[in-house]
């Protein structure tokens, strides 16, 4: 059991480029969840999932892109990179029918943009 | 709008200390509270989830308690020891959304 597993842990963008975070979880979660980690800033909710086929934005959803066509998989997608994307990337899931389920994170995806 | 605040932002202890760490929030309607630790370029571990209906739980030598009332929750660590030493967050969800609003946490050294 792998938990929640994220790829890549590093990667540098150039502004304008774009990239997918890949996000897998293997403990059968309904609900994934997409957060940013700025220093000092606390952990800002992008975008979440609540099952297959269903997503929902979060606090910060401008310039992201996500998609959910398995339980499984919560891939977020960055179009036209830009600085103020330079960040920290956690995925997560739980379990529960009203979302007050634990949350599990990843080990993250370090993103800088120049 | 939820807040939530973590003080001190950081705290350094001897080993073998019985210690506190705060977490307060500004509107008492939460589903739940949630204990993390982050350790230095590493994801969240989930430490204690507390439901609103709830006023402590325990894990080993954690202790987490909330009081919606006062807006207010602790994480006693008893007996700190070095494998202690991380960041700790707490992170409040309230009903009726998906969001989890987080602190900036509590830096936490425990001084062999």
């Amino acid at each position: 059991n792998a938990g929640v597993t994220q790829t890549p842990k590093f990667r540098i963008l150039k502004i304008g480029q774009s990239m997918t975070l890949q996000c897998t979880q293997d403990m059968n979660h309904n609900y994934m969840y997409w957060y940013r980690q700025d220093p000092g800033m606390g952990l800002k909710l992008i975008y979440y999932s609540v099952g297959a086929g269903i997503t929902d934005k979060g606090e910060v959803p401008n310039g992201y892109n996500v998609s959910r066509s398995t339980t499984e998989d919560f891939p977020l997608r960055l179009e036209l990179a830009a600085p103020s994307q330079t960040s920290v990337y956690f995925c997560a899931s739980s379990y529960s029918e009203r979302g007050g389920g634990e949350q599990y994170f990843g080990p993250g995806t370090r993103l800088t943009v120049t | 709008k939820q807040e939530v605040t973590q003080i001190p932002a950081a705290l350094s202890v001897p080993e073998g200390e019985n210690l506190v760490l705060n977490c307060s929030f500004t509107d008492s309607a939460i589903y739940n509270l949630q204990w993390f630790r982050q350790d230095p370029g590493k994801g969240l571990t989930s430490l204690l989830l507390i439901q609103s209906s709830q006023r402590e739980q325990t894990s080993g030598r954690l202790n987490a308690s909330l009081d919606k009332s006062s807006g207010r929750s602790t994480l006693y660590i008893a007996a700190s020891q070095p494998g202690d030493s991380a960041t700790y967050l707490c992170a409040v969800k309230e009903g009726g959304n998906e969001k989890l609003t987080f602190g900036t946490g509590t830096r936490l050294t425990i001084i062999p």
